[in-house]
Formats: structure tokens, sequence, C-alpha cells
């Protein structure tokens, strides 16, 4: 049972660039999420998903875009990269609110 | 928006010893649950201890257990007989009621020594 895997683990761009973050869970959950971490910001919801199809904004959803096309994926795009989104994102994926989220690793980010 | 607010950025304690991580957080909600997460130097987050508002017992979970205050919004981290292990950042994290948002505070960072 691998949980909520991400991929890549570290990446560089260059500004402008675009580029895709996989995040895919085997845990049948109807919940996930993108969160990026800056130093001294704690975790801020980027995108979510309630189920296969949806997506709705977070707290800092500008110059990011996701896609829920499989219950088991959430992708999340960068389409011009800016140097204001080098940060570490991490997935996360629930079942029930009781219970939390589960992470995945995360992926850090540099855009130079 | 939800805010949560940890008020020590950073804290040490010596091993063995007790030491206690404050959180405060505000919601419309009379039911939701908080929620607080540890990040070692590895960066994963690991759920450490989960709390139910409706229900007045504290959690516990070993060596850690909260004081869960529903009507000051308090909802503060007791680690007990602490290891270099528990070295992390420990984050608070109530739900938002719908969606299962979760809203994290900025995070205690939190060294153990031996």
């Amino acid at each position: 049972n691998a949980g909520v895997t991400q991929t890549p683990k570290f990446r560089v761009l260059k500004t402008g660039q675009s580029m895709t973050l996989l995040c895919a869970q085997d845990m049948n959950h109807e919940y996930m999420y993108w969160y990026r971490q800056d130093p001294g910001m704690g975790l801020r919801l980027i995108h979510y998903s309630v189920g296969e199809g949806t997506t709705a904004k977070g707290e800092v959803p500008d110059g990011y875009n996701v896609s829920r096309l499989k219950k088991q994926n959430f992708l999340l795009g960068l389409e011009s990269a800016a140097p204001s989104q080098t940060s570490v994102y991490f997935c996360a994926s629930s079942r029930d609110r009781a219970y939390g989220y589960t992470f995945g690793s995360g992926t850090r980010l540099t855009v130079v | 928006a939800q805010t949560v607010t940890q008020s020590q950025p950073e804290m040490s304690v010596q091993e063995a010893e007790t030491v206690t991580l404050s959180c405060t957080y505000d919601t419309s909600e009379n039911n939701y649950y908080l929620f607080w997460y540890k990040q070692p130097p590895s960066r994963q987050m690991i759920l450490v201890i989960r709390q139910e508002a409706y229900k007045q017992q504290n959690a516990t979970e070993n060596r850690f257990s909260v004081n869960f205050q529903k009507a000051a919004k308090s909802f503060s981290l007791k680690i007990s007989d602490s290891q270099l292990g528990d070295t992390a950042m420990y984050f608070c994290a109530p739900d938002g009621g719908s969606n299962y948002k979760l809203t994290f505070g900025k995070g205690t960072l939190l060294t153990v020594n031996p």
C-alpha cells in the first residue's frame, strides 16, 4: 500500500517554463488537496477536489491549475512559472474528516 | 478564512522533560475536528493526534496528549518524556467544517536536547 505518491520529488524550472506535478493515491479517497509550504507560513491550500471531475480554489490559487480526471490522480499545473512559486508542494488525500489527511512526501520546486 | 495561531515559533526542551505547544483558532462551527501534525527533518507530514470537538474528553496517544478548551478555542499539545526523535516542526490544524479542508498554523519548531 503506497499511500500518496508525488512525482517528481525535486525540480528546477526557469521563469516562464511550465510543468505538472502528479499526485496519486491508492486508498480510494474522495478528497484530495494541494498545499504549498513556505518558511514561516505554514501550509497554505492551493486547490482541492471533493471527487472525480471536481476542483475548487483554495487560499492561494493564482498561477496554478488542477485537474482530477481520475479518482486516484490529482494534477497541479504551473503554466508560466515565477520565482514566487519556489516552494515545497504537498499533496494530501482524505476519506473522512474524522481521520485527517494522508500526505505525500512533497516536491521541492525552485524557479530561477 | 479560518485563522490558526501558534504563538511559539520555536521551543526547546531537555530529553525526558515535558513540553506544551499552544494553539488557538477561530471557527463558527459547533462540530469539527482538530489535528496536530509533526514534520521531522525528513519533510514527511505525520499525524500525531486528533480531537473531536463534540467530545469533552481530551485525546491521548501514548506520550502525546491535548488540552482542548472548546469555549476558549484552544488546542494545546503536551509531549511527555520528550525524546530526541520528537525534534520536529509541529502544526496545529483544525478543519473548517465543509469539504474537509484543514487550515494549518505557521508551526512551532521543537528541539529536544540531550
